[in-house]
């Protein structure tokens, strides 16, 4: 039964305090989405990974947050200090991307079940 | 920033009735997913139309795609109770294929 794992699923912080999210994607996944939700701006994407490596990351506030993937099964989201605004809901998803005569085509995300952060 | 703009923002029907989402969007698109959310969970793929796709069927689910107007809907038929949840549109861009969400649709559906 492939799914993406995420841990914690739930973390209450203090301010300042540094989070790790971590996030296991499917496995033969080649692209890793983080994503965060919130009720005011919905689902926003805050970094995309194909391969490993970073694509975009232009959503994420770069003077707190950091995404890195050190191999290929973990998917890390850190904020470092956290800040009371930075409560949501962190989604990681993976999927998969091919390249073929038609151009680059996407399948469907897989996504996790959350980790569910506030920052107090 | 969002890509898709789903409509209506909520939806209120009966059992048995059918439920139509309209997703809008803006920039030149591969492929438009829709996702479904329900409370407190992560979203599920429900289905997927690429670009060259007019329209597409899975189970009670059928999409369209209008690329002219960029454009799709969701049609749910013969809802259920269980069909309460958000439906997410996302879309898939042709250069480095990340996926952008609207908003969302709140469907509740009532026994």
């Amino acid at each position: 039964d492939a799914r993406v794992t995420q841990t914690p699923r739930h973390k209450v912080t203090e301010m300042g305090q540094e989070v790790t999210m971590r996030c296991q994607p499917i496995l033969g996944h080649n692209t890793v989405f983080w994503y965060r939700q919130t009720m005011m701006q919905g689902l926003e994407l805050l970094a995309y990974f194909r391969n490993r490596a970073p694509l975009d990351d232009s959503g994420m506030p770069k003077d707190r947050f950091s995404a890195e993937m050190p191999d290929a099964t973990l998917a890390t989201l850190k904020i470092q200090p956290s800040e009371p605004r930075d409560s949501a809901v962190y989604f990681c998803a993976s999927g998969l991307v091919v390249s073929g005569g038609t151009g680059i085509r996407n399948t469907e995300a897989f996504f996790g079940q959350g980790t569910r952060l506030t920052v107090v | 920033s969002q890509q898709g703009e789903e409509d209506p923002q909520a939806l209120s029907i009966q059992e048995g009735e059918n439920a139509t989402m309209n997703c809008s969007y803006k920039t030149s698109i591969n492929n438009l997913q829709w996702y479904r959310q329900n409370s407190g969970r992560g979203l599920v793929h429900l289905i997927l139309i690429r670009s060259n796709e007019r329209e597409k069927h899975s189970g009670r689910l059928r999409v369209t795609l209008d690329t002219s107007k960029k454009s799709s809907s969701l049609l749910i038929t013969a809802s259920r109770a269980a069909d309460t949840a958000s439906y997410f549109c996302a879309t898939g861009d042709s250069g480095y294929s990340t996926l952008t969400f609207g908003k969302g649709t709140m469907l509740l559906v009532s026994p």
